[in-house]
């Protein structure tokens, strides 16, 4: 199993332009999220998706917007990049209530 | 999450020495609670986790505390190995809620 498999690993934006993060799980995992982590701080929660056909606004939504494709595949775009948006994201997926998020490895965004 | 700033704390510790890892949690309705590593460049990895009704889980070289009182959380690492270097966060989940992350402490594992 390949887990939480994010695309792409690095990505370089200019200011204005727009990108679609790409995560896919094969665990059959009800929820999946979306965070960003910043230097000396926890990761933040952008979007999350508890079942397939819902999404809801995390603690940092603004500039983003999500897509639960299928069940599998939960996608993170980003309309018009600006220099804020420049962190890692991670997507995570939960199997279900009190059980542990799986990560994948990350993407490096950097927006000039 | 909490913000410290750029800088994380950081744990230096002797190689074979046992470490321990603190981590205090906001939400007294959180009652499930994980440790993750991660090391540079990848993601978090899950390590150890436990539920509000165990005081104490014990893992593979690996033990955690929890002390609903203070709302405290620790992490103990026996006999750390140069491996064990990555940064390491708690995160904790109330019922009907999502995860809160820490924002790390970085454990470096001296020769």
């Amino acid at each position: 199993n390949a887990g939480v498999t994010q695309t792409p690993k690095f990505q370089v934006l200019k200011t204005g332009q727009s990108m679609t993060l790409q995560c896919a799980q094969d665990m059959n995992h009800n929820s999946m999220y979306w965070y960003r982590q910043d230097p000396g701080m926890g990761l933040r929660l952008i979007y999350y998706s508890a079942s397939e056909g819902t999404t809801d606004k995390g603690e940092v939504p603004n500039g983003y917007n999500v897509s639960r494709l299928n069940k599998r595949e939960f996608s993170l775009r980003l309309e018009s990049a600006a220099p804020s948006q420049t962190s890692v994201y991670f997507c995570a997926s939960v199997k279900g209530r009190n059980t542990e998020a799986f990560f994948g490895q990350g993407t490096r965004l950097t927006v000039v | 999450g909490e913000n410290v700033g750029l800088h994380l704390p950081t744990l230096s510790v002797q190689e074979g020495d046992n470490s321990i890892i603190n981590c205090a949690y906001s939400n007294s309705a959180s009652d499930y609670f994980i440790w993750y590593k991660q090391e540079s460049g990848k993601g978090p990895q899950f390590i150890i986790d436990i539920r509000s009704n165990m005081d104490k889980r014990q893992g593979q070289r690996v033990t955690v505390l929890l002390n609903k009182t203070v709302k405290h959380l620790s992490l103990q690492i026996a006999a750390t190995q140069p491996g064990d270097s990555a940064v390491y966060f708690c995160a904790e989940k109330a019922y009907g809620q999502n995860f809160v992350f820490g924002p790390g402490t970085r454990l470096s594992v001296l020769p």
